[in-house]
């Protein structure tokens, strides 16, 4: 079993929707808490970093931790066409360590 | 805005060639990670430095493949030889003291 478990999708909302993303982890000693998203060929892109548990919003971007639960979550409000893309959870568990990866989960917004 | 800096992009060559890779980290960034993606899959560390020295490479396979970071600056990923399961992309981080990582665009190989 991989220590950070994620939907591979693919997931098809149509534009305007609500996107929830969730990954679960195993290693409670987990601290810090990242959101890349990645296009098809390109490097993955920072999205959200968190800090322990709680929840942090930037424009239609909400991250969410719930380290009781080993879960987190990213929710995409309004969604566009150009959201498509793969989104990748990560963790750590000190800042500046390697970072473990989900596998990613493939979204695609239609217009 | 800076970013990190990766080359080639792309690089084909047929298994039992050596092949490398360049990073130039974001300026200032001590850390330095390199990373393999196998597709559909996500990253997976392959090496850390701190300046020029090396703090992780436990899943480096130190058969083929070798890192080094000189001057504490760019850096150089080498393979060889090179073999089919070594078709993936090359991603490069870099972070600051305490920070979070910050991608380049990658480097995708494909070995024939």
């Amino acid at each position: 079993q991989k220590e950070v478990e994620q939907d591979p999708g693919p997931l098809s909302v149509p534009e305007g929707a609500i996107v929830s993303l969730n990954c679960t982890y195993s290693n409670s000693a987990f601290q810090y808490f990242m959101w890349y998203r990645q296009y098809s060929r390109k490097g993955p892109e920072l999205l959200m970093y968190t800090y322990s548990s709680g929840n942090k919003e930037d424009g239609r971007f909400t991250a969410q931790v719930d380290k009781s639960s080993k879960y987190i979550s990213l929710f995409i409000r309004d969604s566009q066409p150009s959201d498509s893309a793969t989104y990748l959870c990560a963790m750590t568990l000190n800042a500046g360590n390697m970072l473990t990866f989900g596998g990613g989960t493939r979204l695609m917004v239609k217009p | 805005e800076a970013e990190v800096a990766q080359s080639p992009r792309y690089k084909i060559t047929e298994k039992s060639q050596a092949v490398a890779f360049w990073c130039d980290p974001i300026s200032g960034h001590a850390t330095l990670y390199w990373y393999r993606q196998i597709l559909g899959q996500g990253p997976e560390l392959l090496v850390q430095f701190q300046d020029e020295s090396v703090v992780d490479d436990s899943q480096l396979p130190k058969d083929r493949f070798s890192a080094e970071r000189l001057k504490g600056v760019d850096s150089t990923l080498k393979i060889q030889p090179a073999e089919l399961g070594d078709s993936a992309m090359y991603l490069c981080a870099s972070s600051g003291w305490a920070d979070t990582q910050y991608f380049g665009p990658g480097t995708r190989l494909t070995v024939l």
